[in-house]
């Protein structure tokens, strides 16, 4: 079995200031580990991907995440956040059995002016 | 470009009737999923296809039913329609296995 926790259901940072989003996976396989975004009545879009390649990912709109098998944690971290990230975000893990995905909760990120 | 529909967009209906929510995908992908989302459970996957005729049971998959007659088609269809059954419906495809999943705009579906 596998599950996605996402440590915040919401963050609020200032425009210009970083962002770090946290997330924390279980899985009996070598896991495969997706971000997405999700802007307000869109669907999902692809921020970036683990599949056992590096360690640290880089993805669209300059996210990046860091895979740490030791701590299980997948976090999601941007240097200085724009007004256009405000959006929710998915953690999510691929068992790579079949491409069955599981989703976190969703972190909500708010940016301020 | 290929892409991934659905339609409709929006849809109010009465409790116990049947509704079909249509996927239309252009990626020539096998795998194409249904998922629910409701507030503070992220997506949670209803049912899944690998190809043509063949179907599986996600997570929540309890009144609700999909067939695949092509790669582009995976239609969810609500037997009886429940106020429960009141949510946002993604459809997603993929090709290989660990591949990233497309996903469709989304349904509202509000069952009245």
């Amino acid at each position: 079995a596998q599950s996605v926790t996402q440590l915040d259901s919401h963050v609020s940072v200032s425009e210009g200031t970083p962002v770090l989003l946290r997330c924390n996976y279980s899985s009996s396989y070598s896991p495969s580990l997706f971000w997405y975004v999700q802007h307000p009545n869109k669907g999902l879009q692809l921020l970036l991907k683990y599949t056992s390649a590096a360690t640290l990912v880089k993805g669209i709109n300059g996210f990046e995440a860091e895979f740490k098998k030791s701590e299980t944690s997948f976090h999601l971290t941007k240097p200085s956040a724009h007004m256009s990230d405000a959006a929710e975000y998915f953690c999510v893990v691929d068992n790579n059995a079949g491409n069955m995905l599981t989703f976190g909760g969703g972190t909500r990120l708010m940016v301020k002016p | 470009d290929a892409e991934i529909t659905q339609s409709p967009r929006h849809k109010i209906t009465e409790t116990g009737r049947q509704v079909t929510l249509a996927c239309h995908q252009t990626w020539n992908h096998n795998n194409m999923f249904w998922y629910r989302q409701d507030l503070g459970h992220g997506l949670r996957l209803i049912h899944y296809s690998y190809g043509v005729q063949d179907t599986n049971k996600g997570e929540v998959s309890d009144g609700y039913s999909v067939s695949r007659s092509n790669t582009e088609d995976l239609p969810l269809t609500l037997e009886s329609a429940a106020s429960s059954q009141t949510s946002v419906y993604f459809c997603a495809s993929s090709g290989d296995p660990g591949s990233e999943q497309y996903f469709g705009p989304g349904t509202r579906l509000t069952v009245t």
